[in-house]
C-alpha cells in the first residue's frame, strides 16, 4: 500500500530561519512520483514540484531546495531565509506511474514569524 | 491566464437540500478531479475523469455524484447533504498522458457549509 507520513504537524519559526519540511514514504511500486504542494490560507493547492523515482538529483529554486533519498525514503523540503509569505501549510505527495491518484501527507503548517 | 476556476467560492445549504458545486478549466487537460478536504486534513480524491471515463473511489459515498458535459466544465452533485459534508471541495485538472506523473492544477474550492 502507498502511503506518505508527514511527522511535523506544525512548525513555528522567526523570519530568516531555514526550515527543513520532512516527507517518509511507502510504496511497492518501482517507478512513482514525488510532488510538494503549498495551501496559503486562501485554499487553493499550489504545485512546487515534482519528482521521479528515478532521478535522485536535488533541486533548487531560490529560497526553496528538495532533498530526495531513495535509500531512506525521503523527499524533504528546505526553505532558506524563511519569509512571512511561506506561512501556509505544505503537503507531499505520491502518485504511482499508471494513475493519477495523489496519496497525500497530513500536512505540515508552517508558521513564520516576522 | 489559463486556469481552473471553482463557484462558488463559499456555499451554503441546508441538510438534506441538493447542492451542485462547478469547476471549469481553460487548459484543456483531460482529467478532472473532485477532492475533499475537512478541516485540518489532507484532500480525499472522491472521484475523477479522464475524457468521458468516470472514476470513482471506493469510499466515495452515494451521496456523492459527478457530472463532465464537456471537456471545461465538471460539477459536483450533493445529493442529500448531511453535516459530515461540510468541507472544501476541490477541483483539480491534469493532462492524461501518463497521468501519474502529471502535477495537477488546482482551482480556489468552494467551501460548503450546512445548515
Amino acid at each position: 500500500a502507498q502511503k506518505v507520513t508527514q511527522a511535523q504537524t506544525e512548525i513555528s519559526v522567526v523570519e530568516k530561519e531555514d526550515v527543513t519540511l520532512d516527507c517518509v514514504y511507502e510504496t511497492r511500486d518501482t517507478t512513482y512520483y514525488l510532488f510538494w504542494y503549498k495551501q496559503p490560507p486562501s485554499g487553493e493547492l499550489v504545485f512546487l514540484i515534482r519528482r521521479n523515482s528515478f532521478d535522485e538529483q536535488n533541486e533548487i529554486s531560490g529560497r526553496y531546495s528538495w532533498n530526495f533519498q531513495k535509500s531512506t525514503s525521503s523527499f524533504n523540503f528546505t526553505i532558506t531565509a524563511s519569509q512571512v509569505v511561506d506561512s501556509a501549510v505544505y503537503f507531499c505527495a505520491l502518485s504511482e506511474a499508471g494513475g493519477g491518484k495523489l496519496i497525500f501527507g497530513q500536512g505540515t503548517e508552517l508558521s513564520v514569524k516576522p | 491566464d489559463a486556469m481552473v476556476i471553482q463557484n462558488p467560492r463559499y456555499q451554503v445549504t441546508q441538510f438534506g437540500k441538493p447542492v451542485t458545486l462547478s469547476c471549469s478549466q481553460t487548459l484543456n487537460h483531460n482529467v478532472m478531479y473532485w477532492y475533499q478536504q475537512k478541516s485540518s486534513q489532507a484532500p480525499k480524491l472522491l472521484f475523477h475523469y479522464y475524457d468521458k471515463d468516470f472514476n470513482n473511489e471506493a469510499d466515495t459515498p452515494d451521496n456523492f455524484q459527478s457530472r463532465r458535459p464537456n471537456t471545461s466544465f465538471c460539477f459536483l452533485d450533493i445529493r442529500s447533504p448531511g453535516l459530515g459534508d461540510a468541507a472544501m471541495y476541490l477541483c483539480a485538472t491534469s493532462r492524461g498522458r501518463d497521468r501519474g506523473s502529471q502535477p495537477q492544477h488546482f482551482g480556489d474550492g468552494t467551501r460548503l457549509s450546512i445548515l
